[in-house]
């Protein structure tokens, strides 16, 4: 099995640009997470899907923030307009059922530096 | 809300001595409790989980981690450090969603240095 796969792995835009990252979970997996990791704040849970359907994006930091899931197999996470404040690792996670008690598989994450 | 708490974002040892890293748990239910590590340029790896099952827990790599609900902790040791151990380490708790499925909670992270 491949893991989880994200893209890019860096992602270098000005502010006011349009940022998407894109995650392809684990085939089988019901459940996809999107982090976000910054030395001030640490891992935070930004958006989380079950089955394809958001279930809590109370993490979503703004409007700017958007995720979908529009089949098992692919996620998206945009950013517009990007801003300085966003730069961070962005790591996608998925789990097979999402019970409380499974562990999480993490793709590598993609280093986004807005200027 | 559960949380958890790490004591020391940095922590140091000689290769050869024991590792502790420290992890302590606020939880209204009996929570699941994970150990994450995480090398340089990298995701996030399972090292253990605790389940209920047991409360000492074994993971990869010679770690092992407590479970104390007494103290609620859930701190993580190695008896001998190795040089490859050098990474950073992460404790979460995790909490069920009402609609279903898991939703994780982490810790700031201690970094763990190696020295010869």
């Amino acid at each position: 099995d491949a893991g989880v796969i994200q893209s890019p792995r860096h992602e270098v835009t000005e502010m006011g640009q349009e940022v998407t990252l894109r995650c392809k979970p684990i085939s089988g997996h019901n459940s996809l997470f999107w982090y976000r990791q910054t030395m001030m704040r640490g891992l935070e849970l930004l958006i989380y899907f079950n089955n394809n359907v958001p279930i809590d994006d109370s993490g979503m930091p703004e409007d700017r923030f958007s995720a979908k899931m529009p089949n098992a197999s692919f996620s998206t996470l945009k950013i517009q307009p990007s801003e300085p404040r966003d730069s961070a690792v962005y790591f996608c996670a998925s789990s097979p059922r999402g019970s409380a008690n499974e562990k999480l598989f993490f793709g590598s994450g993609t280093q986004l530096s807005v200027l | 809300a559960q949380s958890v708490t790490q004591l020391g974002s940095h922590v140091s040892v000689s290769e050869g001595a024991l590792v502790l890293l420290r992890c302590n748990y606020s939880s209204s239910v009996p929570p699941y409790l994970f150990w994450y590590v995480q090398y340089p340029n990298q995701g996030l790896q399972l090292l253990l989980k605790y389940t209920s099952a047991a409360t000492l827990v074994k993971g990869i790599n010679g770690f092992e981690a407590e479970f104390k609900k007494s103290e609620t902790s859930f701190h993580l040791t190695k008896p001998s450090a190795h040089m490859s151990d050098a990474a950073e380490y992460f404790c979460a708790v995790s909490e069920g969603f009402t609609g279903g499925g898991n939703k994780l909670t982490f810790g700031t992270g201690t970094q763990l240095k190696v020295e010869l």
